[in-house]
């Protein structure tokens, strides 16, 4: 079965630092992984994703993320930080070749709060 | 340009209740998907539907039953409400060339 990890329930950092946040996954296949935004009692944004090709994938609002395979890895990263920033972000993946034929499935973390502050 | 529209956004329900909540999608997507959402455990797949006439359960489909009425519809049904289905329930659709999955904005649901 499919699984992510989100190991950080939330992050502070400082305005204009760099920020990162975790994201670990399991797959039995290739993975397709992505991140997700969630302001305020809105619904999920999407940010970017990882298919195939550069492990440096850059998405959304200046955010990126770097897939690492040897580490089973998708961290969330950005240069400097905004204190719009601050919401809940969520990492998923999707098993495209899972023998349990999950390909049409997207688990998701269970989320963490990044608090942007001045 | 409406992407994926839910209703109602919110509702309060009393235990044993019946109540559905209607998605609807307007890019085409083959696939659709119902997930809730919880503190501390991210989002659940409820139920998925890979094409129009065809729907399959995910994670936590007990309590719940799906329709996939047409292409653009995919509505999720409440047969007889209890307090564990508190939660914000969450329509997406996905296009067969893509692999993006887009959200809706949110229901929240209260069982009291």
């Amino acid at each position: 079965a499919q699984s992510v990890a989100q190991p950080e329930d939330q992050v502070n950092v400082a305005e204009g630092n760099p920020l990162t946040v975790k994201c670990t996954y399991s797959v039995s296949g290739n993975p397709y992984l992505f991140w997700y935004v969630q302001y305020p009692n809105r619904g999920l944004q999407f940010l970017l994703k990882y298919i195939t090709g550069d492990n440096l994938v850059k998405g959304s609002y200046g955010f990126e993320a770097e897939f690492n395979k040897s580490q089973t890895s998708f961290h969330l990263k950005k240069p400097s930080a905004l204190v719009s920033d601050s919401a809940l972000y969520f990492c998923a993946v999707r098993d495209i070749g899972g023998v349990t034929g999950g390909g049409n499935k997207l688990t998701f973390g269970t989320g963490t709060q990044l608090k942007v502050e001045l | 340009n409406a992407g994926v529209t839910q209703t109602p956004k919110f509702q309060v329900l009393k235990t044993g209740q019946s109540m559905t909540l209607q998605c609807a999608q307007d890019m085409n997507h083959n696939s659709m998907y119902w997930y809730r959402q919880d503190p501390g455990m991210g989002l659940r797949l409820i139920y998925y539907s890979a094409s129009e006439g065809t729907t399959d359960k995910g994670e936590v489909p007990n309590g719940y039953n799906v329709s996939r009425l047409n292409k653009r519809e995919f509505s999720l049904r409440l047969e007889s409400a209890a307090p564990s289905q508190t939660s914000v329930y969450f329509c997406a659709s996905r296009g067969s060339s893509g692999n993006t999955i887009y959200f809706g904005e949110g229901s929240w649901l209260t069982v009291v």
